[in-house]
């Protein structure tokens, strides 16, 4: 199993452009979750989603879309980048709910928003 | 004030010692869990735990929830320890919340 995979590993983007994130688990897992990571602050929620077609926004949604066409797969979309996305992207998946299930986390997109 | 406070936020120990790092919430929670990241950035869970105590290895975590407490425990540490390691929290809404991390760094 490869796991949680994403990607790019790294990708500078100018003000306004738009990019997706893919991220890909084959793991056959429920639940799939995107965070960022800032420097010195703690991981932050962007979207989860619970399963296929299903998705709800975390803690800081704006500036951000998902889908979940397939169990496999949840993109993050940004449509209109902004400096404060500048930020390291990691994928998180798991087979049960937050409390139930270990989170297998990808190895993370690191972006620069210039 | 964050939901999540850890302490400390950087320790050095030597080769061999006990280490201890502390996790306080401040929001009702479904389970609390310990995660470490390694220098190159990729992050593992280490422990998911709702009451009691888990060990796995040489690390032992522990939660009071009464308290709204948990401790990581790393006994007879190593260099291969140095790693960021964060506490967070989820409910039953799905929703993470994230300490900032204990930076630890185990001199040989």
């Amino acid at each position: 199993n490869a796991g949680v995979t994403q990607t790019p590993k790294f990708r500078i983007l100018k003000i306004g452009q738009s990019m997706t994130l893919q991220c890909t688990q084959d793991m056959n897992h429920n639940y799939m979750y995107w965070y960022r990571q800032d420097p010195g602050m703690g991981l932050k929620l962007i979207y989860y989603s619970v399963g296929a077609g299903i998705t709800d926004k975390g803690e800081v949604p704006n500036g951000y879309n998902v889908s979940r066409s397939t169990t496999e797969d949840f993109p993050l979309r940004l449509e209109l980048a902004a400096p404060s996305q500048t930020s390291v992207y990691f994928c998180a998946s798991s087979l049960g709910g937050a409390g139930t299930d270990t989170q297998y986390f990808g190895p993370g997109t690191r972006l620069t928003v210039l | 004030k964050n939901e999540v406070e850890q302490s400390p936020q950087n320790l050095t120990a030597q080769e061999g010692e006990f280490i201890t790092i502390n996790c306080s919430y401040s929001v009702g929670i479904s389970a609390l869990h310990w995660l470490q990241q390694h220098p190159g950035g990729g992050i593992v869970s280490l422990f998911m735990l709702s009451s009691g105590k888990k060990k796995h290895g040489r690390l032992i975590a522990t939660i009071n929830i009464q308290e709204k407490h948990s401790s990581l425990h790393i006994t007879a540490s190593h260099p291969r320890d140095s790693a960021v390691y964060i506490c967070a929290v989820s409910n039953t809404g799905n929703q993470f919340y994230f300490g900032t991390g204990t930076s630890l760094t185990v001199i040989p």
